[in-house]
């Protein structure tokens, strides 16, 4: 199994800071690694896929940058809709397999 | 636009099977893979398997051993069967599509189904 760590598991910001999660695969994945944004109590939503492209219909204040092991998640400037939990998953082979989340809430 | 409904029994006794059903509206099984996918109270995400369009089937090795994932065509649905469930297994059990244009991300998911194991 390919082991996804993110960090911070958890941040505290304000509206309209640019704000930064990190993910590492213990190996190599190229670009197989997505993003979800989940809201309590909903399903989690796709932002990101391979890395860097953006879901249809997301804000472009979310971007993905990485290959290899090494990715960010940027929200340029977070708005209050953006409080949630952030998960990175890989699909660059089975099982697939997801970081333990971030949990970003305001100051 | 394609939007998934799950069903199934929400409450389990220990050692019974959890059968839970994903039903495929606004599009057909054969566009993508379909996963299962777990979140325990207050945890992160585990990804239980998947079936692909032609019926190939991966799963999670924790869970190999208990998980049959299936596909109906005619009703364009999918279905979990978890076997000799126990209280670690209560979770809220999600449906989701993958798709090769997004890298494989699961771009569509169910409401979520809360499943407790309880005597």
């Amino acid at each position: 199994d390919i082991q996804m760590t993110q960090s911070p598991s958890s941040l505290s910001a304000s509206v309209g800071d640019r704000i930064t999660i990190t993910c590492r695969a213990r190996q190599s994945i190229s670009t197989y690694l997505n993003w979800y944004q989940q809201k309590p109590g909903k399903a989690p939503q796709l932002l990101i896929f391979g890395a860097s492209n953006l879901q249809r219909g997301v804000p472009p204040r979310f971007s993905g940058t990485g290959s290899g092991t090494d990715f960010t998640l940027t929200i340029s400037s977070l708005q209050p809709e953006d409080i949630a939990t952030y998960y990175c998953q890989q699909t660059y082979n089975f099982p697939r397999t997801f970081g333990q989340g971030t949990n970003v809430d305001f100051k | 636009q394609v939007q998934l409904q799950q069903w199934g029994a929400g409450l389990l006794k220990p050692s019974e099977t959890l059968s839970l059903t994903c039903g495929v509206y606004g599009g057909s099984l054969s566009g993508g893979s379909w996963h299962w996918v777990r979140q325990p109270p207050g945890k992160g995400l585990e990804w239980i398997g998947e079936i692909s369009h032609s019926g190939g089937t991966d799963f999670n090795p924790s869970l190999k051993s208990r998980v049959t994932i299936s596909m109906d065509t005619s009703k364009n649905q999918f279905s979990l069967r978890l076997n000799s469930m126990t209280a670690a297994d209560t979770a809220v059990y999600y449906c989701a599509r993958s798709l090769v244009n997004v890298d494989y991300g699961m771009d569509v998911w169910g409401p979520g189904t809360t499943v407790t194991v309880s005597s």
